[in-house]
């Protein structure tokens, strides 16, 4: 089985600064994806970024950036230069590549931008 | 391109009735899942569909069930709801592949 742990709740983060949400991750596949997806008051699930596990270079997208440990299971999210916009739930999660049919998802941290 | 449309956005039923909830897949995606969403938690996987045939199911009792249709819109089906069915449910839909999934917007159940 496959299980998903954020560890942070709730964070908070000064507008124009950079913040670090955390999660760990736990299965025995080596075949697999990393996820991490933004959830806004709007309630849609939308794609932040997305991990390879069998790339070594850690994924990045305009201001949200990953660092993939894989032997220690852990998959950060660093989002730089905050924006008000980025106030939203943030839901990391795992997929095994080989069957692909599901996600299990951490239970979020709830980042608030300040200005 | 169309988005993954989800209805009724909120609902309201009594214990023991039966709800069917809907989802219209993104344009060209012939897979579809379901989550549920309990308040202040991450969505757990309730089940896909994949050309009209599951192939996959969470760990969610037979009273969930669901379908999907040959334009690979789709439905949930809760039946003997009790309080515990009260959630966001959530749909996403695939083309396959990639993985990329686009989810709806979800139906808000309250069970009263």
């Amino acid at each position: 089985a496959q299980t998903v742990t954020q560890s942070q709740p709730e964070m908070s983060v000064q507008e124009a600064e950079t913040v670090t949400l955390s999660c760990t991750y736990d299965t025995s596949e080596n075949n697999y994806y990393l996820f991490w997806y933004k959830q806004p008051p709007s309630r849609q699930m939308i794609l932040v970024i997305r991990q390879e596990a069998y790339k070594q270079q850690n994924a990045t997208e305009n201001r949200f950036s990953v660092n993939f440990q894989k032997a220690a299971k852990s998959f950060s999210l660093k989002i730089s230069d905050s924006q008000l916009g980025d106030t939203a739930m943030y839901f990391c999660a795992f997929m095994n590549r080989n069957t692909g049919n599901q996600f299990y998802f951490g239970t979020g941290t709830s980042l608030t931008v300040i200005p | 391109e169309t988005g993954v449309t989800q209805s009724p956005t909120h609902l309201i039923k009594t214990r023991g009735q039966q709800v069917t909830l809907r989802c219209s897949s993104q344009s060209g995606h012939n897979t579809v899942s379901w989550y549920q969403q309990a308040l202040g938690q991450g969505p757990q996987f309730i089940f896909q569909y994949y050309r009209e045939e599951e192939n996959g199911r969470g760990n969610f009792p037979p009273r969930f069930s669901g379908l999907q249709f040959p334009n690979y819109s789709s439905e949930l089906n809760v039946n003997a709801l009790e309080l515990d069915d009260s959630a966001l449910y959530l749909c996403a839909s695939s083309s396959g592949g990639d993985y990329g999934y686009t989810f709806g917007s979800g139906t808000r159940l309250t069970v009263v």
